[in-house]
């Protein structure tokens, strides 16, 4: 069965430290990956998508095809990073998201 | 161009009623997908709708239903509300159709049961 992983509830860094929200997919065709980010109040957004390849707010996302995993890294932790994450897996008629990560910046 | 709408934003019902709330997709996207929200489980997919068809289920009793109108709007029904049914509901639009599965979410409507 298709299911993300994202194997930790929270995460606190300090802020300037490198992050890194960890994700696990198992699909056995070739995935859409997604990373969505919900800030305090507002809605949740798209962060980033594996099949652009892009950096956002600093963070960049890898797709790992052998170790089924799309992790989440930014280099250096900022106080407005602070939010919940979630990873996804994209198919043909729905979205899989994984239960989601909180990451607190600490001052 | 307009975000999804959903309505209301909130809600207070009792227990043994029942609810129905509303999304509005992004102007031609025909996926709408609705989502249950809350502290422990995250994120969870109750269904979803392309072009006025349910095309996939979560696990969530048959109080859940729902439905899509030929303007892609989409209609949630919780019957028989629990307390556990307390949750923000998030609906989420997409093109649809075998493009891309990206989701733009609406603001939610946040159900409280007493």
């Amino acid at each position: 069965a298709q299911r993300v992983t994202q194997p930790e509830k929270l995460l606190s860094v300090f802020k300037g430290a490198p992050v890194e929200l960890k994700c696990n997919y198992s699909y056995s065709g070739s995935p859409e990956l997604f990373w969505y980010v919900q800030y305090s109040r507002q809605r949740l957004q798209l962060l980033l998508r594996h099949i652009s390849r892009e950096s956002i707010k600093g963070f960049t996302a890898d797709l790992n095809k052998g170790e089924t995993s799309f992790h989440l890294k930014k280099p250096f932790a900022q106080e407005e990073d602070s939010a919940m994450y979630y990873c996804a897996l994209g198919l043909d008629d729905k979205i899989i998201f994984g239960k989601g990560t909180r990451l607190h910046i600490l001052p | 161009k307009a975000g999804v709408t959903q309505t209301p934003r909130y809600l207070i019902k009792t227990r043994g009623q029942q609810v129905t709330l509303s999304c509005s997709p992004i102007s031609g996207h025909r996926s709408v997908s609705w989502y249950q929200q809350t502290p422990g489980q995250g994120l969870q997919f109750l269904f979803e709708y392309f072009s006025e068809t349910q095309r996939n289920k979560g696990n969530f009793p048959g109080r859940f239903s729902g439905r899509q109108f030929s303007n892609s709007r989409s209609e949630m029904n919780v019957s028989t509300l629990e307390l556990g049914d307390s949750a923000l509901y998030l609906c989420a639009s997409s093109l649809g159709g075998g493009g891309s599965t990206e989701a733009f979410f609406g603001q939610g409507t946040r159900l409280t049961v007493v």
